[in-house]
């Protein structure tokens, strides 16, 4: 089984101010990484994903989450954030193996951006 | 259309209607799920079902039945519901296999639900 913990609930800051939402997981086999978005009265959106190789993956709009096997997290950072990007963010694990059934996501991140 | 669609976006039933929720995938997925959503809690799975058939049921209560006519195709029928069902239900799909590809879901922008 896995779990994810995603430490604050709410995080303000302002715009073109870096940002980062924090993601802990654990697990007894090795798993796949994933932050999704939802913007208001949306469903959730893919923003990026880890597999293997490089600790580091980008997505299209300027998010980066770093993977770190030791501590266990994979953490979303921005360096300069806009007013779009106010949301909630989930991070999610799921197992190499055992199938699509096994995606466990956390409680969420709402970021808002103060203008 | 592209993506995951879901009909309709809002719902609001008495305790003793019967309703339904709709869900379609363009994406050529054999795997679809349901998600209940409500304010500061994780995200539960109620529902999977791969290539029609349920595969996972998560102690969901009875008055929420699922169907499955195919692939594309995910209904939520919902009868004498509480005002505690409240929330947002999230249909997503995904490919029904082991690996990234199956971990990856997609998902619709959800059918917000009120019971009074």
């Amino acid at each position: 089984a896995q779990s994810v913990t995603q430490l604050d609930s709410q995080v303000p800051v302002f715009e073109e101010a870096p940002v980062e939402l924090r993601c802990n997981y654990s697990s007894s086999v090795s798993v796949y990484l994933f932050w999704y978005v939802q913007y208001p009265n949306q469903g959730l959106q893919l923003l990026l994903k880890y597999l293997s190789g490089s600790t580091l993956v980008e997505s299209i709009n300027g998010f980066e989450a770093e993977f770190n096997k030791s501590q266990t997290s994979f953490h979303l950072r921005k360096p300069s954030v806009h007013i779009s990007d106010t949301a909630e963010y989930f991070c999610a694990v799921s197992p190499f193996s055992g199938g699509y059934q096994k995606v466990t996501f956390g409680i969420g991140t709402k970021l808002q951006v103060i203008p | 259309e592209t993506g995951v669609t879901q009909t309709p976006r809002h719902l609001v039933m008495g305790m003793t209607n019967k309703k339904s929720l709709k869900c379609e995938q363009h994406l050529g997925h054999n795997a679809m799920y349901w998600y209940k959503q409500s304010a500061k809690k994780p995200l539960e799975l109620m529902f999977v079902y791969n290539f029609k058939e349920q595969t996972e049921n998560n102690s969901v209560p009875s008055r929420f039945s699922p169907e499955c006519p195919n692939s594309s195709h995910l209904f939520l029928h919902l009868h004498t519901l509480q005002p505690e069902d409240s929330a947002l239900y999230l249909c997503a799909s995904s490919q029904a296999r082991p690996g990234l590809e199956g971990s990856t879901q997609y998902f619709g922008p959800g059918t917000r639900l009120t019971v009074l």
